[in-house]
C-alpha cells in the first residue's frame, strides 16, 4: 500500500460547482497533514494544512478522520483559476520528511 | 526576491555527462532539500539536509551527489548520467520543524 495516495483525477467540473477530495494515509502515527497546489510547469505550495477539528480558509475546506486515516478537501464556488493538481501531503513521525501522494487534478470549465 | 532559487531552470545533457543543479535559499532556514519528480508527476525525497549536515538520504543511486556548504545552499552533482534521470528537480527548505516546505521553481533534466 502506497504512503499516501489519492484518486488522480482528472476532475472536470464546471464554474461554480462543488467539488471535493479524498486522500488516504497509511500511518497511522502521522503527524500533520497539508494539502499543496501545483500548476502546470510550476513548483508546489502549500494552499493549507489540515487540522484534526476540520479548518476552513475561504472557499476551501480541509478535514482530517484520524480512524479511518483519510483526508479531504472541498472546494466550492469553482473558479477557472482552480485548475491544477491538488497534492496530498503526510508528515510522518520522522521529521523533515513530507510524504507527497501523487496529486489529483482538477480542470474547472466555463 | 525569491525565496528559493534554482539554477540553471532548464538542462539538455548527454547520457554520461556530468551535471550540477544550483540551489540558495533566503528565507533562513535549517533544512534543505532536493525532490524529484519523475514524468508521473510522482514528487519524491532523494536528500534532506539540516544545518549542512545530512539526515536524509533516500535510494538514490551513487551518482546523485548533494553538497552544502552552508545552511542556505544546498546543490545537486549527477554524474554519469543516465536516460532516466530526466525529470524535474526541486530544491526546498523549510523551517526546523519541517512542517512546510517552500519550493524552487524547479530544474527541467533532459538526457538525450
Amino acid at each position: 500500500r502506497k504512503e499516501v495516495e489519492q484518486d488522480p483525477g482528472p476532475f472536470n467540473v464546471p464554474e461554480g460547482a462543488t467539488v471535493a477530495f479524498n486522500c488516504t494515509y497509511s500511518n497511522s502515527a502521522s503527524q500533520s497533514f497539508f494539502w499543496y497546489r501545483q500548476d502546470c510547469r510550476k513548483e508546489p505550495k502549500l494552499l493549507m494544512s489540515v487540522y484534526s477539528s476540520g479548518n476552513e480558509d475561504g472557499r476551501f475546506t480541509a478535514q482530517l478522520n484520524r480512524a479511518s486515516q483519510y483526508i479531504s478537501l472541498l472546494i466550492r464556488d469553482s473558479k477557472l483559476s482552480d485548475s491544477a493538481t491538488y497534492l496530498c501531503v503526510v508528515n510522518p513521525v520522522t521529521a523533515s520528511k513530507l510524504t507527497f501522494g501523487t496529486g489529483t487534478r482538477l480542470q474547472v470549465t466555463l | 526576491d525569491t525565496a528559493v532559487s534554482q539554477t540553471p531552470k532548464y538542462l539538455v545533457t548527454q547520457m554520461g555527462n556530468d551535471k550540477s543543479i544550483k540551489c540558495e535559499q533566503n528565507l533562513g532556514h535549517d533544512t534543505m532539500y532536493w525532490y524529484k519528480q519523475d514524468s508521473k508527476k510522482f514528487l519524491k525525497i532523494m536528500f534532506s539536509y539540516n544545518n549542512k549536515e545530512l539526515i536524509i538520504n533516500e535510494t538514490v543511486p551513487n551518482r546523485f551527489s548533494p553538497k552544502s556548504p552552508d545552511k542556505a545552499h544546498l546543490n545537486l552533482h549527477i554524474n554519469s548520467l543516465e536516460l532516466g534521470d530526466s525529470a524535474v528537480y526541486f530544491c526546498a527548505s523549510s523551517p526546523l520543524s519541517g512542517n512546510t516546505i517552500y519550493f524552487g521553481e524547479g530544474s527541467w533534466l533532459t538526457v538525450v
